[in-house]
């Protein structure tokens, strides 16, 4: 089976901009959650989807938003970025996504300007 | 709450020399824990994961880990280790009860000496 896909794999973008980050995840699986990774705050939990439904959410502003289509694709988009969201944005499918293992994407670098 | 507690910022060892990284969690229900690989600038590998019965745990590459519940801990070792094994490790905790959402460790970076 293919792995977990993001794209793109770079980006950069300046202040303000805003930004749509892409994710196929591995086929039959229907639950994709997302992730900020930074060397300050490490990996945090952006926000889980599950046919098309977001059932969790982490603590970050609502300038971060996602959504779910019906096949399972998922894609984030951040809205007028600041410095701070410059990261690794890693993608994550699992079959069910209520405790089972996550599989991960190679992740999206965005740097801000 | 749940959270994880890598204690090893940093190892370093020498290849064939056995390895354990160490890993604590806070859970309030049973744990699913996981053991990932990073390498440079590419996403999160699974190692190895728990979720019930035998408390030794088989992954890939070699590595092994245990569950210990009273200690609250789940140690990743490596009998020996390969220069390959150089990486970011980072342990997981997830649950059924908080849908898609693992609590990674801040992660241990192993380093490999000839």
């Amino acid at each position: 089976k293919a792995g977990v896909t993001q794209t793109p794999r770079y980006l950069i973008k300046t202040r303000g901009q805003q930004v749509t980050l892409s994710c196929s995840p591995i086929s039959g699986h229907r639950s994709v959650s997302w992730y900020q990774q930074t060397p300050g705050q490490g990996l945090q939990f952006l926000f889980e989807y599950f046919s098309e439904t977001q059932r969790n959410k982490g603590n970050f502003p609502g300038r971060f938003s996602g959504r779910q289509f019906s096949n399972s694709r998922s894609e984030m988009n951040v809205s007028t970025l600041e410095l701070g969201d410059s990261a690794l944005y890693l993608c994550a499918s699992s079959l069910e996504g209520r405790g089972y293992e996550q599989y991960f994407g190679p992740g999206t670098r965005l740097t801000v300007t | 709450a749940q959270s994880v507690t890598q204690p090893d910022i940093h190892i370093t060892v020498s290849e064939g020399a056995s390895l354990e990284l160490r890993c604590n969690y806070s859970y309030g229900a049973t744990p699913y824990l996981f053991w990932y690989v990073q390498s440079p600038g590419q996403g999160l590998q699974l190692l190895l994961k728990y979720f019930s019965g035998d408390t030794l745990v088989q992954g890939i590459k070699g590595f092994e880990a245990e569950f210990k519940r009273s200690q609250s801990s789940f140690n990743l070792r490596k009998p020996s280790v390969h220069w390959s094994d150089a990486a970011e490790y980072f342990c997981a905790v997830g649950g059924d009860t908080n849908a898609g959402k693992s609590t990674f460790g801040d992660g241990t970076t192993l380093t490999v000496k000839p």
